[in-house]
C-alpha cells in the first residue's frame, strides 16, 4: 500500500525567503509519480509540481522545485522568494505508474499549512 | 491543463435529503475520480468513474451513498444520498489523462453543509 507523510503541521517564513515542505512516501511499485498541490481558503486543489520515479532531475516550475530524493523516498517542496499569496495549506501526493490498476489513484499526505509574514 | 467546472459551489442541506453535484471537463479525459475532504482533514478517494459502467468504489464508501454517474468522457456526477451532518465536507473532481504524461487536476470542488 502505499503511504504519504508530511510532518510538519505547520510552517512560517519570512516574505521573499526561502521554505522547505517535508514529503516522505513509502510503496513498493517501481514505477510512481508524486505530485504537489496547493489549497488556499477557497478550497480548491492548484496543482504545482509533478515528479516522475525515473525522472533523473529535480522537477521545477517557476518558484517551485521538488527536492527528489529517492534513496531516502523523500520528496520536499521549496518554495523560493515567497510570496503573501503564498500561504495555504499544501498537499503532497502519490500515485502509482502508468499501467497499474490503481493508475490515477491519488493517495495524499495530512497537508502542511504554510503562513507567510510580511 | 483541463478546464473543470463543478456544480453547485456549495449547498447546505438538510439531515436525510439528497444532492447530486455535476463535475464537466473542458475536454475529452480518460479518467475521473471523485475525492471528499472532511474538515480539517486531508483528501480521501470515494471512487473512479467509469464511463459506460458502474463506478469503482474505495473501501469505506458504496454506492447506495454515493451513486455516480459518468455517461461520457467529459461529464460525471456524485450523488450524496441521504444526508447527515457527517456528510459535511468538500467534494471534489479529479481528471488525468492516462495517454499524456503526468497531468492530474481538480475541480474548484463543491462545499457541502448538512443540517
Amino acid at each position: 500500500a502505499q503511504k504519504i507523510t508530511q510532518t510538519q503541521p505547520g510552517m512560517f517564513v519570512q516574505e521573499k525567503e526561502a521554505v522547505t515542505l517535508d514529503c516522505t512516501y513509502d510503496t513498493s511499485d517501481p514505477s510512481y509519480g508524486l505530485f504537489w498541490y496547493k489549497q488556499p481558503s477557497s478550497g480548491e486543489m492548484i496543482f504545482l509540481i509533478y515528479q516522475g520515479s525515473y525522472d533523473q532531475q529535480n522537477a521545477t516550475e517557476g518558484r517551485y522545485s521538488l527536492n527528489f530524493q529517492k534513496a531516502r523516498k523523500s520528496a520536499n517542496l521549496v518554495i523560493s522568494a515567497s510570496q503573501l499569496g503564498d500561504s495555504a495549506m499544501y498537499f503532497c501526493a502519490m500515485r502509482e505508474g502508468p499501467g497499474g490498476t490503481s493508475y490515477g489513484k491519488l493517495t495524499f499526505g495530512q497537508g502542511t499549512i504554510l503562513t507567510v509574514h510580511p | 491543463s483541463a478546464v473543470i467546472s463543478q456544480k453547485p459551489s456549495r449547498d447546505i442541506c438538510q439531515r436525510g435529503t439528497s444532492l447530486t453535484i455535476q463535475c464537466q471537463v473542458d475536454s475529452q479525459v480518460t479518467m475521473m475520480f471523485w475525492y471528499r475532504q472532511q474538515p480539517g482533514q486531508s483528501l480521501t478517494l470515494i471512487a473512479t468513474a467509469n464511463q459506460g459502467s458502474e463506478a469503482t468504489y474505495e473501501s469505506g464508501f458504496v454506492i447506495d451513498k454515493f451513486p455516480i454517474s459518468r455517461p461520457n468522457l467529459t461529464f460525471s456526477t456524485l450523488t450524496v444520498s441521504n444526508m447527515s451532518p457527517e456528510d459535511s465536507s468538500i467534494y471534489l473532481c479529479s481528471v488525468a489523462r492516462t495517454s499524456d504524461s503526468y497531468e492530474q487536476y481538480f475541480g474548484p470542488g463543491t462545499r457541502l453543509t448538512v443540517t
